[in-house]
């Protein structure tokens, strides 16, 4: 089995931009597809990223997705920060057995 | 608009069992697979089984084989999760999660997700 590997927890003010890394241990990251999920407090998840880089109806485009193979990580960037992004933020992938999540980012808007 | 609604959970005592159950609805629910993912209090996101569109194909994460069972009834637009042999580690809030992939006979990730219910394991 692989694992994900998030930071427990980035900051940033409101604004800025801030970036939100998921390594995967083993398996090829541009083989299996990486989806990013926003968890408020208190609320249940909700999909901002899928395949990679494909944003939901509804998600603002200061939500992106992207990968990098070189270190075998994804990344999530939420440019212009608002209040209301301050959440948990997990990774996820698949391989042909097992569907994986990372141990969650938590973002803190201050 | 899609919606998944969560039903079943309580507390319940080690070695007992519970069932819960999922309605959807806002989208054509026999075209999709559909996931259980559970969380502990405080804790992250653990994916716990998945079964196909059809219900003919289901996977389970290693903790929970042999005492969990995903089914679901595609008349009435529901899936269900039976849980045997509670453990402790079993506690959580378990959200029942659509797949992404229409017609997929294995699914991967997730679109949509319901509110969640919590199941205590407590003696």
């Amino acid at each position: 089995n692989f694992i994900l590997t998030q930071p427990h927890s980035v900051s940033a003010s409101p604004g800025k931009t801030v970036t939100i890394s998921c390594t995967r241990s083993s398996g090829s990251i541009a083989r299996y597809s990486v989806q990013w999920y926003q968890q408020r407090p208190g609320s249940f998840p909700t999909t901002v990223i899928f395949e990679n880089n494909q944003r939901p109806s509804g998600v603002p485009d200061r939500f992106s997705g992207s990968i990098d193979t070189s270190s075998n990580s994804a990344s999530l960037t939420i440019s212009g920060l608002k209040t209301e992004d301050e959440s948990d933020y997990y990774c996820q992938s698949y391989d042909d057995n097992n569907r994986v999540f990372g141990g969650g980012t938590r973002l803190t808007v201050l | 608009q899609v919606q998944l609604v969560e039903s079943g959970g309580g507390v319940v005592q080690p070695g007992r069992s519970l069932r819960l159950s999922c309605t959807a609805s806002g989208f054509s629910f026999r075209a999709y697979g559909m996931h259980w993912v559970r969380q502990a209090p405080g804790k992250g996101l653990e994916w716990a089984a998945v079964i196909s569109y059809d219900g003919n194909t289901k996977y389970y994460t290693d903790s929970v084989k042999g005492r969990f069972t995903i089914s679901r009834d595609n008349s009435k637009n529901t899936l269900f999760l039976q849980m045997n042999s509670l453990r402790a580690e079993d506690t959580a809030t378990y959200y029942c999660v659509k797949d992404t992939t229409s017609y997929s006979s294995s699914g991967y990730y997730f679109d949509y997700w319901g509110r969640g219910t919590l199941v205590t394991v407590s003696s």
